[in-house]
C-alpha cells in the first residue's frame, strides 16, 4: 500500500531564504507524485507533478522537486520565499492504475518578514 | 474556464439528520472523486466514479455515507445520521480519465459540514 510522509507540520522561513518541504513515499510500484498547495478557505491547486522521465519538475510559482528513487524521497524547495508563500502544502502519491491519490499530512508554511 | 463547484460552501447540521452535498465537475471530465479533510485524520479519499463503470467506495467510512453521480457528471454526497465524527471539509476533483495515466485532479472548494 502506498503511503506520504511529510516531515515537519509547520515550517517558518524568512521571506527570501529558501524553502525545502520534505516528502517521503511509499510506493511498491513507480509512482506518480504531485505537490498540492492551499491556501485558506480553498481548495487544492496543483503545484507540479512527477510521472515519469526528467526527476527534477519545475512547477508554478518558482517551486521544484526532486524525484529520487534511491530515497524514496520527493522534496519541494524554492530558491527565495515570498509572503505570498504562505500556505499548506500536501505531497501525494498516487500508483499505477489505482485513481486514488494517498495524501500527506502537510506542511504549513510560514513566510516572515 | 469553469473549475469544480460545490455546495454549500458550508452546511451547518443537527447530529442525527441526513446531509447532501453537491459537486459540478468540469465539463468533459470523465473521472470524479470525493475526499474529506479533517483535523484528526488529513486528506481521505472517500469514492471516484469513473464514466459508467462501478464507483470504487473503498474509502467510505461506513455505510452511513453514499454517493450517485448522474449522468455521468453531477455528484451527490450523502450522510445519513450525521455525526460529530463528520464534521470535516468535503472535497470534490474531477480529472479528464482516471486509468492508465497521472491525469490531474482538479479540486473544488469544498464544503464545510458542521455537525452540532
Amino acid at each position: 500500500a502506498q503511503s506520504v510522509t511529510q516531515l515537519g507540520s509547520h515550517v517558518s522561513v524568512s521571506e527570501g531564504a529558501l524553502v525545502l518541504l520534505r516528502c517521503n513515499y511509499s510506493s511498491s510500484v513507480p509512482p506518480y507524485l504531485f505537490w498540492y498547495v492551499q491556501y485558506p478557505n480553498q481548495g487544492l491547486q496543483l503545484l507540479l507533478k512527477y510521472t515519469t522521465g526528467a526527476t527534477l519538475v519545475k512547477g508554478i510559482n518558482g517551486f521544484e522537486a526532486e524525484f529520487k528513487k534511491s530515497e524514496t524521497s520527493f522534496h519541494l524547495t524554492k530558491p527565495s520565499a515570498h509572503m505570498s508563500d504562505a500556505a499548506e502544502y500536501f505531497c501525494a502519491v498516487r500508483e499505477g492504475t489505482d485513481c486514488k491519490l494517498t495524501f500527506g499530512t502537510g506542511t504549513r508554511l510560514q513566510v516572515t518578514l | 474556464g469553469a473549475g469544480v463547484s460545490q455546495s454549500p460552501s458550508n452546511k451547518v447540521t443537527e447530529k442525527g439528520k441526513d446531509v447532501e452535498l453537491r459537486c459540478d465537475p468540469i465539463s468533459g471530465h470523465t473521472a470524479l472523486y470525493w475526499y474529506r479533510q479533517s483535523l484528526g485524520q488529513g486528506l481521505e479519499f472517500l469514492i471516484y466514479f469513473q464514466g459508467n463503470s462501478a464507483p470504487d467506495k473503498s474509502g467510505l467510512p461506513s455505510d452511513r455515507f453514499s454517493a450517485e453521480r448522474t449522468g455521468g457528471s453531477v455528484s451527490t454526497l450523502t450522510i445519513q445520521r450525521t455525526q460529530q465524527e463528520d464534521s470535516a471539509v468535503y472535497l470534490c476533483a474531477s480529472s479528464l480519465s482516471s486509468g492508465g495515466g497521472p491525469y490531474e485532479q482538479y479540486f473544488g472548494p469544498g464544503t464545510r459540514l458542521t455537525v452540532t
